[in-house]
């Protein structure tokens, strides 16, 4: 299994406060991924990144930020939370642009 | 990535095939077809990609239509942990690093 762990697992917070998620693999790999799931949206990009401090927009940025400062580790972090934010997130790390994703075992986030 | 299409669910008894469709009548010749599974409660798992050829891996095959507007994924002795939403998607590998992208994908169910 690919070394991905995504911290916490779980977590429960109120709108408007500050949550960061973190993603860390230890697999070296380049690209890693931030996606959300949502019931009837399958899984949706949120951020990605192909290097160290190079990150782009995914389908469903609004709201989100996210930093890569070493190649391990991807943080997604949501400024103010909002209850439409309150989903199920998963990172994902490839070896190379458009090689298979390997899929972390996600972070439910619930936001009151 | 071109669309593809997928029977909304599908149920089959353990220890037997399972034949798992997708159709993709716009595919382009460069794309790759790649099959995700995901099991209740985790991330989405990497099975299979292929281009043209049938491919066999430990945990499935796939076959190819020569037109390559369609694909079956094979399991070849279904087992009550194959229980999962299995998706098909298409990738060319001359793309950028952005996220895959998931439509409703199939539910697998597995009868004992």
């Amino acid at each position: 299994d690919a070394g991905i762990t995504q911290s916490p697992r779980h977590k429960v917070t109120e709108t408007g406060t500050p949550v960061t998620l973190r993603c860390h693999q230890t697999e070296n790999h380049r690209y890693m991924y931030w996606y959300r799931q949502d019931p009837g949206h399958g899984l949706r990009l949120i951020h990605y990144s192909y290097g160290v401090k190079d990150t782009d927009k995914g389908e469903v940025s609004d709201g989100y930020s996210v930093s890569r400062s070493k190649t391990e580790d991807f943080l997604l972090t949501l400024e103010s939370a909002t209850s439409s934010q309150t989903s199920v997130y998963f990172c994902a790390i490839s070896e190379r642009g458009r090689k298979p994703q390997h899929f972390g075992d996600g972070t439910r986030l619930s936001i009151l | 990535d071109a669309k593809t299409t997928q029977p909304n669910s599908m149920e089959s008894n353990e220890e037997e095939p399972v034949h798992l469709p997708c159709n993709h009548s716009t595919i382009s010749g460069t794309d790759y077809i790649h099959w995700y599974r995901q099991l209740p409660s985790q991330g989405p798992e990497y099975v299979i990609h292929g281009l043209t050829s049938n491919v066999n891996n430990r945990m499935a095959s796939l076959a190819i239509a020569e037109d390559r507007k369609s694909s079956t994924l094979i399991l070849h002795r279904a087992t009550l942990r194959d229980a999962a939403v299995y998706y098909c998607i298409l990738r060319d590998p001359g793309g950028g690093a952005d996220g895959l992208t998931f439509g409703k994908g199939t539910h697998l169910i597995i009868q004992p």
